[in-house]
């Protein structure tokens, strides 16, 4: 299995400044993925990250908000910008190039105040 | 779009007794995966078990068991002998190809699992 490490683990921001989170991963993988889980809610896929292309985005979620980098195969990293309380949420990226291989990382806690 | 359907919000067993939680989910694919993740108070998603939608064969991983019915798109799983350390937020996911190389996934709402000692 992968291990997947992500920073932060958590962190308390204030509104209208950014955030960024880092997800690495112990091995080269082509797809990493990150979502969204509001406060008592499911996952929400935000984007699909693929080293070397632009992102996919999901309804919803628009590059301008939450951009993404893939520098390499074994990196990724999410930036919540200009971030109100809604975006108060836990940030979690996942990787998967086979189904054998659907794991996530501890998930980052973002509170905005 | 999938969709993946957990009617069961909470659940509480006995310690060393069994538990069955429910899932079914809608798709127009003939070839998909599913899972249940555990989610314990410490917020890492944790693998349970994986059925793919080929294998007629129920998946089993120890103490944790499904029962997929194919047809009715249903896939149940079942703790057996529960422990206090099975408590936690558990998602059936439901993955496909959606006919490109895109192995995200679609959550249920969760169930949280109680376990009483």
């Amino acid at each position: 299995s992968a291990v997947i490490s992500q920073k932060p683990s958590r962190d308390i921001c204030q509104r209208g400044t950014s955030l960024t989170i880092q997800c690495q991963v112990d091995s080269q993988v082509t797809m990493m993925f990150w979502y969204r889980q509001q406060p008592g809610q499911s996952l929400t896929l935000i984007a699909t990250a693929n080293q070397g292309s632009e992102a996919t985005y999901e309804s919803g979620f628009v590059i301008d908000k939450f951009p993404i980098s893939r520098p390499n195969l074994t990196f990724s990293t999410l930036t919540v910008s200009n971030m109100s309380p809604e975006d108060s949420s836990i940030y979690l990226c996942s990787v998967g190039d086979r189904w054998t291989e659907a794991f996530f990382g501890q998930g980052t806690r973002l509170t905005v105040v | 779009a999938q969709t993946v359907t957990q009617s069961q919000p909470e659940m509480s067993v006995q310690e060393a007794e069994t538990v069955t939680l429910s899932c079914t989910y809608d798709t127009s694919e003939s070839d998909y995966y599913l899972f249940w993740y555990k989610q314990p108070p410490s917020r890492q998603m944790i693998l349970v078990i994986r059925q793919e939608a080929y294998k007629q064969q129920n998946a089993t991983e120890n103490r944790f068991s499904v029962n997929f019915q194919k047809a009715a798109k249903s896939f149940s799983l079942k703790i057996s002998d529960s422990q206090l350390g099975d408590a936690a937020m558990y998602f059936c996911a439901y993955g496909g190809d959606s006919g490109g190389s895109n192995y995200k996934l679609t959550f249920g709402k969760g169930t949280l699992l109680t376990v009483n000692p």
